[in-house]
């Protein structure tokens, strides 16, 4: 199994819902991503998990917090959004994260919209 | 820091013609480097990268690039472009253990 799987593909939400995206990975890789990306733009990343735990936050604000429950899963729980936050949300896995050289593998992303 | 900048937002192409697709690197240290592709409502997909060794990578989909160290360069090529490349196309440079940042992508529109 070579790829990371994301649920939902779209999700619709309002700026007082609560709402999780969902990503996996069965490649025993212990590194795993969330990036932001706006149209026509290049992704930005939000924050990585190493080995199970928070190793990079770039600085995002609060209505979004991740979680890796095991080192096959992450989620991105979501809360309080804002309109700007519609965005198409990546998951992405690497094989280490000690080593510069790996590439990381994308799953198809949530697209997401915030009314 | 480390940087890469794509020349080029746009570039379109016959089919059957040259694809080049520019990217120039900064980096202090000897850099990973890494094309990607994205197609219309997918995730990214990876062509290539460049560690070591040999500065001619070959891809999927009959990409290549090649490293060039005194030029910062490592620009993609493709010798005959298909309808299906038609894609937005991403080069990055690892940039320390777990972190990859992205050129400002170059979509690439091939004509009939």
């Amino acid at each position: 199994d070579t790829e990371v799987t994301q649920t939902p593909k779209h999700l619709v939400m309002g700026m007082t819902n609560k709402k999780s995206l969902k990503c996996e990975q069965h490649m025993g890789h212990r590194a795993m991503y969330w990036y932001k990306q706006k149209a026509k733009k290049p992704p930005e990343l939000m924050f990585v998990y190493s080995y199970e735990k928070l190793s990079i936050n770039e600085s995002v604000p609060s209505r979004f917090s991740p979680e890796c429950p095991n080192s096959s899963l992450l989620n991105l729980h979501l809360h309080a959004l804002q309109p700007e936050d519609s965005a198409l949300y990546l998951c992405a896995s690497s094989q280490d994260p000690l080593t510069n050289s790996n590439e990381q593998f994308f799953g198809p992303g949530t697209r997401l919209t915030v009314l | 820091a480390q940087s890469v900048t794509q020349l080029g937002s746009h570039v379109s192409v016959s089919e059957g013609a040259l694809v080049l697709l520019r990217c120039n690197y900064s980096s202090s240290v000897p850099p990973y480097l890494f094309w990607y592709v994205q197609y219309p409502n997918q995730g990214l997909q990876l062509l290539l990268k460049y560690t070591t060794g040999a500065t001619l990578v070959k891809g999927i989909n009959g990409f290549e690039a090649e490293f060039k160290k005194s030029e910062t360069s490592f620009h993609l090529t493709k010798p005959s472009a298909h309808m299906s490349d038609a894609a937005e196309y991403f080069c990055a440079v690892s940039i320390g253990a777990s972190k990859i940042i992205f050129g400002s992508g170059t979509r690439l529109s091939i004509r009939p």
